[in-house]
C-alpha cells in the first residue's frame, strides 16, 4: 500500500539473541528513518540515512547498529536486548533528507524476554 | 515541555458528530506542520498538511494558530471509520526532523 514494507511483522527474542529487522522502500526515496514507538510515548526519531550515509544518530545504544547497503534496503540489527527494548519499530522513507513527508512500513513488533 | 504536546483522550463521540483536536508546539522556528492518523496496531500515514493559510479535505480541517503556537483539527461529520489515533507532527526546518506528539485517540460509536 503505502510502497514501504517491513520484514517480520512480529518478533520474539531473548535477551541474548542477535536479529535483524529488514526494510524495503519502492518509492524511489533517497532517505530512510528508523523510529521506535513504546507504548504512551510519542515516536522517537533512532537513525537517519540519506544517500546511504547515516546522517543522523539520535543517542540511539549501541546494541542496536543500522546497516543501509542501498537507498531501497535498510536493516536493524539487534543484539544483546532488553525488556525495555520491546516496541514497535517503523521504518519510513522520504523522497530526500528536506522532504517533509514521510512514508511509512507496516512495522515489527518487537518482544524481548 | 514536550516539544509537541496533545491530550490523550479518548474522545469518545457519536457518529455524526463534530470534534476537534488541538495541538502544541513549542519551537517557535517550526515550519512545517502535520497531522497523520494511526490505526491500532498500524502504521501513522499522512492525513493532511497544515499550512499557514490553513486547509480543508473534505470533513477534515485542519488549522495553524503561529502566535499561539497551535495546530486544531477538526472532522465533521464523524464516521465510525474516523476511529484512530491522531498523530500531530511538527517539523523544523533547521534540523530538518520530524517530532510526534503522542497522538488523540478517538472513538466514534454508533
Amino acid at each position: 500500500e503505502t510502497g514501504v514494507t517491513q520484514t517480520p511483522r512480529h518478533l520474539v527474542m531473548g535477551m541474548t539473541n542477535k536479529k535483524s529487522l529488514k526494510c524495503e522502500q519502492h518509492l524511489g526515496h533517497n532517505a530512510m528513518y528508523w523510529y521506535k514507538q513504546s507504548a504512551k510515548k510519542p515516536l522517537e526519531l533512532m537513525f537517519v540515512y540519506n544517500f546511504k550515509e547515516q546522517t543522523e544518530n539520535n543517542s540511539v545504544p549501541s546494541r542496536f547498529s543500522p546497516e543501509c547497503p542501498n537507498s531501497s534496503h535498510l536493516f536493524l540489527h539487534l543484539h544483546t536486548l532488553q525488556p525495555e527494548d520491546s516496541a514497535l519499530y517503523l521504518c519510513a522513507s522520504s523522497q530526500d533528507r528536506a522532504a517533509d513527508t514521510q512514508y511509512f512500513g507496516p512495522g515489527t513488533r518487537l518482544t524481548v524476554l | 515541555r514536550k516539544e509537541v504536546e496533545q491530550d490523550p483522550g479518548p474522545f469518545n463521540v457519536p457518529e455524526g458528530a463534530t470534534v476537534a483536536f488541538n495541538c502544541t508546539y513549542s519551537n517557535s522556528a517550526s515550519q512545517s506542520f502535520f497531522w497523520y492518523r494511526q490505526d491500532c496496531r498500524k502504521e501513522p500515514k499522512l492525513l493532511m498538511s497544515v499550512y499557514s493559510s490553513g486547509n480543508e479535505d473534505g470533513r477534515f480541517t485542519a488549522q495553524l494558530n503561529r502566535a499561539s503556537q497551535y495546530i486544531s483539527l477538526l472532522i465533521r461529520d464523524s464516521k465510525l471509520s474516523d476511529s484512530a489515533t491522531y498523530l500531530c507532527v511538527v517539523m523544523n526546518t533547521g534540523f530538518q526532523k520530524l517530532v510526534f506528539g503522542t497522538g488523540t485517540r478517538l472513538l466514534v460509536s454508533p
